[in-house]
This record gives structure tokens, C-alpha cells and sequence, in this order.
């Protein structure tokens, strides 16, 4: 079983809509945890931390459950600008542990 | 402010020929990450040093590549010889580990590398 698992879509949404991915992990061990997006050709980029208690940054909501170990990111809103693959990361055997992404694109 | 600075951007090359890869971390961090980047595996981690010194290896594919890290300001990973399926984006990213590797890595814009 892999260490991160996650849909690779694509998740093919409108402008205005509202778009949520999941991830599960094996290791319940792992402690941090973390969304990255990355754009086409690009680097990934911090999207934002997910902690226990849920955290939101505007239009983005990130939550964490321990017992079913999965992380969630639901886009509220999706703009033309949220179209990348989504990593879902996480500490793990060996320091980060990236999972292979789940590709979003947004259209008009 | 820089951020991770790598080099070259794009490599073009033939099998049998020796790659080195560059990387400048952001100024203060102490924790340097290369990584390996193909649609089939994904985001793989190859190795990490702190404070210079490798820590975990383990994801280095086999004796041909190697890295070394002779100061806070400079890292190379370097394959010898170079074979087609090591074809992929190699990035480099750093941290600030004064709480372990939970710190935000900013990621370096990536090597292209293609062996002919």
C-alpha cells in the first residue's frame, strides 16, 4: 500500500464551483501534514498546513481525520487561476512524503 | 529575496555521460532536500543533509548517483553515468530545521534533465 494515496483526477469544475479532494495515509504515525500545489512545468508551493482542529484560508478549508486517516482541501469558489495537480503531504517514514497529486482544472 | 537557485534548467544528454546538477539554498536554511520528479513515480525524495551533513540516502536509486553538500550555500547531485530512466525534473528545496522537517521546503524552479 503506498504511503499517500490520492484521486489523480482530473477534476474538470466551473468557475464558481466548489471542488473538495481527499487523501489517505498509511503511516499513523505521521504528524504534519500539509496541501502543496504545483503548476504545469512549475515548483510545488506551500499551499497551506492542515491542523487538527480544521484551518481555513479564504476560499480554501483544509481538515484532518486521525481515525480514518485522510486529509480533505475543499476550494469554495474555484477560479480560473486554482487549474494545478494538488499534493497532499505529509511527515512520514522519511521526512516528507508526497503523494502524486490530484490534477484540477477549472473552466470557464 | 533569491529564492532556491538551481542549475542548469534544462540538460540535454547522452547516455554514458556524467550529469552534475547545482543547488544554492535560501540564505539561513539548514536543511537541503534534492528530489526527483516522473509521471510514473511522482515526487520521490533522494536525499536530505542538514547542516551539511547527509542524513537519509536511502532514496538514492543506486551507486551511479551521489550528492555532496561542501557548504551551507551549495549542493550538487551528480549522476555517473547517466542512463535514459534517470530522465525527469530534479528539484532542490530548503528549510529551516529548528523543529524538524515540518518546516515549510521552498522549492527551487527544477533541472529538465533528458538522457539520450
Amino acid at each position: 500500500r503506498k504511503e499517500v494515496e490520492q484521486d489523480p483526477g482530473p477534476f474538470n469544475v466551473p468557475e464558481g464551483a466548489t471542488v473538495a479532494f481527499n487523501c489517505t495515509y498509511s503511516n499513523s504515525a505521521s504528524q504534519s501534514f500539509f496541501w502543496y500545489r504545483q503548476d504545469c512545468r512549475k515548483e510545488p508551493k506551500l499551499l497551506m498546513s492542515v491542523y487538527s482542529s480544521g484551518n481555513e484560508d479564504g476560499r480554501f478549508t483544509a481538515q484532518l481525520n486521525r481515525a480514518s486517516q485522510y486529509i480533505s482541501l475543499l476550494i469554495r469558489d474555484s477560479k480560473l487561476s486554482d487549474s494545478a495537480t494538488y499534493l497532499c503531504v505529509l511527515t512520514g517514514r522519511r521526512a516528507l512524503t508526497f503523494g502524486s497529486g490530484t490534477r484540477l482544472q477549472v473552466q470557464p | 529575496d533569491a529564492g532556491v537557485i538551481q542549475s542548469p534548467r534544462h540538460e540535454v544528454t547522452e547516455m554514458g555521460q556524467e550529469v552534475t546538477l547545482r543547488c544554492k539554498p535560501i540564505s539561513g536554511h539548514n536543511s537541503l532536500f534534492w528530489y526527483r520528479q516522473t509521471m510514473m513515480r511522482g515526487l520521490e525524495l533522494l536525499i536530505y543533509f542538514n547542516n551539511n551533513v547527509p542524513i537519509d540516502d536511502s532514496g538514492m536509486p543506486e551507486d551511479r548517483f551521489s550528492a555532496k553538500m561542501p557548504n551551507a550555500s551549495f549542493s550538487t547531485l551528480k549522476i555517473q553515468p547517466s542512463e535514459p530512466r534517470d530522465s525527469a525534473v530534479y528539484f532542490c528545496a530548503s528549510s529551516h530545521r529548528d523543529r524538524g522537517y515540518t518546516d515549510t521546503q521552498y522549492f527551487g524552479p527544477g533541472t529538465r534533465l533528458t538522457v539520450l
